[in-house]
């Protein structure tokens, strides 16, 4: 199984400040078809996982650009510049280039 | 719009069984294959397997081959996850989630807490 290593674990933040949450995994994510299927979520107390990044770098429908994705390979990275209290929660990286889908265990963003 | 209509919350006792629907609406079922997700108490996502909604073959992730069956009614747009022989590490919300290969999880039903406790 690819193991998703995802720090920080807690990640304090001042409003309007900006943060990098990083994403790494024990294999190459680069699927046969040329895509890296690399994603981020971010998850609301009391609420179920939303999209925030496809594939690496592509912001999904309605997500400001206070969002951004980077990475190749084995090294991904999100990023969050002049947070807002809605981004508070636990943001998780998912792969689904290998079987078993599998996730990072999730970074909690608080305010400082 | 794309809505993940999932079962109220269900409270069991070890050894019994549950079953959580998830209804699909706002999208053609049978183009995308259904997910689930575990989240145990406190805890992160755990992806469980998926079913082909086109033609109901089942794939299991390792920690859910057993005990856990999904199962679908195509004709209601309708995912099903059975759990038999409940023991008290399943409590946890049960998600589900359509799959494109283009966004992976866009949308996500809204979670169905299973309690398992003598």
């Amino acid at each position: 199984d690819v193991l998703m290593t995802q720090t920080p674990v807690s990640l304090p933040v001042s409003l309007g400040g900006q943060v990098s949450i990083s994403c790494r995994s024990s294999q190459s994510l680069v699927h046969s078809d040329g895509n890296t299927y690399l994603h981020w979520y971010l998850q609301k107390p009391g609420q179920s996982p939303q999209l925030l990044i496809y594939r690496v770098s592509n912001r999904f429908s309605g997500v400001p650009d206070r969002f951004s994705g980077s990475g190749s390979g084995t090294d991904f990275t999100l990023k969050i510049s002049r947070v807002e209290p809605e981004d508070l929660g636990v943001y998780y990286c998912l792969q689904s280039t290998h079987f078993p889908l599998t996730f990072g265990s999730g970074t909690k963003l608080e305010i400082k | 719009q794309i809505q993940l209509v999932q079962s109220g919350p269900e409270l069991k006792k070890p050894g019994e069984s549950v079953k959580i629907s998830c209804k699909a609406s706002g999208y053609t079922f049978t183009d995308y294959a259904m997910h689930w997700v575990k989240q145990a108490p406190g805890k992160g996502l755990k992806w469980m397997g998926w079913i082909n909604t086109y033609t109901g073959k089942p794939t299991y992730a390792d920690d859910f081959k057993g005990r856990f069956v999904f199962s679908l009614e195509a004709s209601a747009s309708t995912a099903n996850l059975q759990i038999s022989n409940l023991k008290n590490e399943d409590t946890a919300t049960y998600f589900c989630a359509p799959y494109n290969s283009g966004y992976g999880f866009a949308y996500w039903g809204q979670g169905t807490l299973v309690t398992v406790s003598s």
